[in-house]
């Protein structure tokens, strides 16, 4: 049984440019929730979705945006990169209730 | 107070050795409770999952939960090399709701 799928796993960009990452949860999994961990405040919630509705969403700016398709895929968008967005960005993948199962995560750097 | 505190460590033990590991909570609402295992630049990896109180073993890892005190602790045994990483408890109220993390401990097991 596939994992969750984070692409890509390395992105560099630089400040003021957007990027977009994506998630593909496990297979009829419905649940896709975004984290952001960083070495000072661990691991925080971005948001989650649920049948393409967004149920929850932490205490992230607006800059940071989120969707989900039909087939459960999810991306997330940052836009206006700043220099403390350089993180993981993980993607999590639930069945409903039950535990969460993370991906690999992509790790973004912004010069 | 942070929601969920963990002892950073770092925790070294020979091989061979039990370890606990324990985190503590000040939301009573918390239902749902998780281990991690995070390796150096990969993504959280589920190890236990448990709902409400109790004990609950896999192989040489067993979670114990104490909702009275607000105290969930991941016993290893027999320890190995190869368990040497951080490891992550979270725990959260409901589904769809945010995963909250605890800063990690990071374990050292050595041969």
């Amino acid at each position: 049984k596939a994992g969750v799928t984070q692409t890509p796993r390395y992105l560099i960009k630089t400040r003021g440019q957007q990027v977009t990452l994506s998630c593909s949860p496990i297979s009829g999994h419905r649940s896709v929730s975004w984290y952001q961990q960083t070495p000072g405040q661990g691991l925080q919630f971005l948001f989650e979705y649920f049948s393409e509705t967004q149920r929850n969403k932490g205490n992230f700016p607006g800059r940071f945006s989120g969707r989900q398709f039909s087939n459960s895929r999810s991306e997330m968008n940052v836009s206006t990169l700043e220099l403390g967005d350089s993180a993981l960005y993980l993607c999590a993948s639930s069945l409903g209730e039950d535990e969460a199962f993370f991906g690999q995560g992509t790790r973004l750097t912004v010069v | 107070q942070k929601e969920v505190e963990q002892d950073p460590g770092p925790l070294s033990v020979p091989e061979g050795a039990i370890v606990s590991l324990n985190c503590t909570y000040s939301n009573s609402a918390f239902q749902y409770f998780m281990w991690y295992r995070q390796y150096s630049r990969k993504g959280p990896e589920l190890l236990m999952y448990t709902y409400s109180s109790g004990n609950k073993e896999d192989g040489r890892f067993t979670a114990q939960v104490d909702k009275s005190s607000k105290y969930i602790s991941l016993f290893i045994r027999d320890s190995q090399p190869s368990d040497s990483a951080t490891y992550l408890c979270a725990m959260r109220k409901q589904a769809g709701t945010a995963l909250i993390f605890g800063k990690g401990t990071t374990l050292s097991v050595s041969s």
